[in-house]
This record gives C-alpha cells, structure tokens and sequence, in this order.
C-alpha cells in the first residue's frame, strides 16, 4: 500500500522560531511530491512544489532525499499566521495524490 | 492562482436522500477532476478519478452506485450521493488537475462541501 507518513505533532514554537517537518513515503516510483497547508476546517492549498534539487520560497524551504524516501519543510522565522496543518503529498506515479495525515503547527506570541 | 469553486459548502439533509455536489473550475480547462473526503482529524482519501467524458475510476471501497460522478464538460464535476446515511457525513473536496505559468502541474482544490446527514 502506497503511504505517507508525517509526525502529527503538534509543534509549538514561539514567534521567530525555525521549524522543520519530514514525511516518509513508501512509493519509490513517484516523481512528484508537494507540501500543502490547510487551515482548519478548509480546503488544503498548495503551498510548494518538492525538487529533487530543494527549493526555497521565502522563508520556505523543501528538500527531497529520494535515496531515503523522505521529504522535509523548513520554515524560518515562524509567523503567527503559519499555524496550521501542513500535509506530506506524494504526488503518485499516475497523478493521483497521497495525503500523508498532516502535521499540526502552533506558533505562539 | 487557479481557483475551483463548489457548491454547496454545506449541506444538511435527512437520512434517505440524495445530494448533489457542483465543482467547477474557474480559471482553466481541466480534464482530470478528484473527489475526496475527509473525517475529522484524518487526512484526504481520494474517492475517484473524473475524466471529462468519460467514466470515473473509483478507489477500492467507494460504491460507484453510491457516489454517482458526473464530468460532462472540462470545466463541471459533480458528485452525487445517493441514499445518503449519517456515515456519509464528511467533508467533501474535489480538486482539478492543471498547470499554473511556471510551475508543476498539481491539483487545486475546491473550498469543500461538509455534508451531514441527521
């Protein structure tokens, strides 16, 4: 069976802190994966794409480790705003997406 | 950004009935649609595949019969639930596939339908 596994925390960090999350997933054969961000009680959004090579978006930086089938985000200088879920997805072999269970975030004033 | 529309956001309907769920997307063509569901504190599990003009592949574990899906134009799915009962009470959220100037193609999903039935 084709998962994604990701620590449900929740991490709580105060304002400013830097926070990193991993995902594992068992499909070898994917090649795409993204991190999405769902606020409570809504749809998930994209929030990156996951290359091979990382990449960074602002304070936002996604890395793939293919040899280890892990994924991870980083967030620098957590904001308020960046509390939510934030789910590991495997983007498949045939597009079709694994949601990991998502991993919960607090940051604190 | 791309943006999918559904409707409604939420229903609330009588064990027995049946309920149908419009998503759209708004910004570009898709010929791919996903329906998904999800419980509370549990993540998204696809429900089934929609391509345009033709038949939807379901997951292992969804009644075709149940969740009737729709995907007449490359713009329109719908879902529909039929006989719904109080299990069926989630929170729906179909998203179309497609690509956005510059990035990977990835899905976007609608805002979610949350269904209860009494």
């Amino acid at each position: 069976r084709k998962e994604v596994e990701q620590d449900p925390g929740p991490f709580n960090v105060p304002e400013g802190a830097t926070v990193a999350f991993n995902c594992t997933y068992s499909n070898s054969a994917s090649q795409s994966f993204f991190w999405y961000r769902q606020d409570c009680r809504k749809e998930p959004k994209l929030l990156m794409s996951v290359y091979s090579s990382g990449n960074e978006d602002g304070r936002f930086t996604a890395q793939l480790n293919r040899a280890s089938q892990y994924i991870s985000l980083l967030i620098r200088d957590s904001k308020l705003s960046d509390s939510a879920t934030y789910l590991c997805v495997d983007g498949g072999s045939q597009g079709n997406l694994i949601f990991g269970k998502g991993t919960k975030l607090s940051v604190k004033p | 950004g791309a943006v999918v529309s559904q409707h409604p956001s939420r229903v609330i309907c009588k064990s027995g009935t049946s309920v149908k769920i419009e998503c759209r997307s708004l910004d570009f063509q898709a010929t791919t649609m996903f329906w998904y569901r999800q419980f509370p504190k549990q993540s998204l599990m696809l429900m089934a595949t929609s391509n345009e003009g033709s038949k939807a592949t379901y997951e292992q574990g969804v009644e075709k019969d149940k969740f009737l899906i729709n995907h007449a134009s490359l713009t329109l799915s719908t879902l529909t639930v039929t006989s719904a009962h109080p299990e069926d009470s989630s929170f729906y959220i179909c998203s179309a596939a497609g690509r956005l100037a510059g990035r990977q193609e990835t899905q976007y999903f609608g805002p979610g339908t949350r269904l209860l039935v009494l």
